[in-house]
């Protein structure tokens, strides 16, 4: 059974469409992520949700916007696509330490998204 | 916030050993991971050292820390063609990991 599973795995799109990513995770972890990673493999955070809450928004764009509508679900959703939102998402899962420390991230096989 | 380096590529030959190092910034992690990333699918955690150690090893894995340099390295001991990937160092911060920005192992025959 796949623990995170994220669906599309590629998608091609043309600029100034509107388009979504969808994630869910079966580990029963309260917390999911969604990371970009570049042409250069660069990996960055973008979200995080704790029981359906947003934790993390890093300097990202208002055209993405992330839904949690449950603690195993995290969507993404993106507006008016640029040619430089073309990147690999990755989303990932974790179940949050004592303190709030990060414990080991799970994440799914990764959505390459394509903006022509 | 916390910034993670990585040299980005490592070149070996099948057998030999192969040493990836990670520098960081922010000396409150309390775990440093190490994650691999194979082509086409997402990162998957190799082992990991709580700040409290020097060295941890797991079977041709060998983590090393040293704090006061902020220094973190991973040995691969007989390295195989099926390790060429990328590896990612990672610290924890505050409800997320910061990974650095990633070694390309290439493992030639």
């Amino acid at each position: 059974d796949t623990a995170v599973s994220q669906t599309p795995k590629y998608l091609v799109t043309q600029m100034g469409n509107d388009k979504s990513i969808k994630c869910e995770q079966n580990l029963g972890h309260d917390t999911m992520y969604w990371y970009k990673q570049d042409s250069k493999k660069f990996l960055k955070i973008m979200f995080s949700y704790n029981n359906k809450e947003l934790i993390i928004n890093e300097t990202v764009p208002n055209r993405f916007s992330p839904k949690s509508p449950d603690k195993a679900h995290l969507n993404l959703h993106i507006n008016s696509l640029e040619l430089g939102d073309s990147a690999v998402y990755f989303c990932a899962s974790s179940q949050a330490t004592s303190g709030g420390l990060t414990g080991e991230l799970f994440f799914g096989e990764g959505s390459r998204l394509t903006v022509l | 916030g916390e910034d993670v380096e990585q040299s980005l590529f490592l070149s070996v030959r099948e057998g030999d050993s192969s040493v990836i190092n990670c520098t960081y910034t922010d000396s409150s992690s309390t775990y440093l991971y190490w994650y691999k990333q194979e082509p086409g699918a997402g990162l998957q955690l190799l082992t990991y050292i709580f700040s409290n150690m020097d060295m941890k090893q797991d079977q041709r894995l060998t983590v090393l820390l040293n704090k006061k340099d902020k220094h973190l390295s991973l040995r691969i001991a007989d390295t195989q063609t099926g390790d060429s990937a990328i590896y990612f160092c990672a610290g924890t911060g505050f409800q997320k990991l910061v990974f650095g920005t990633g070694t390309r192992l290439l493992v030639s025959p």
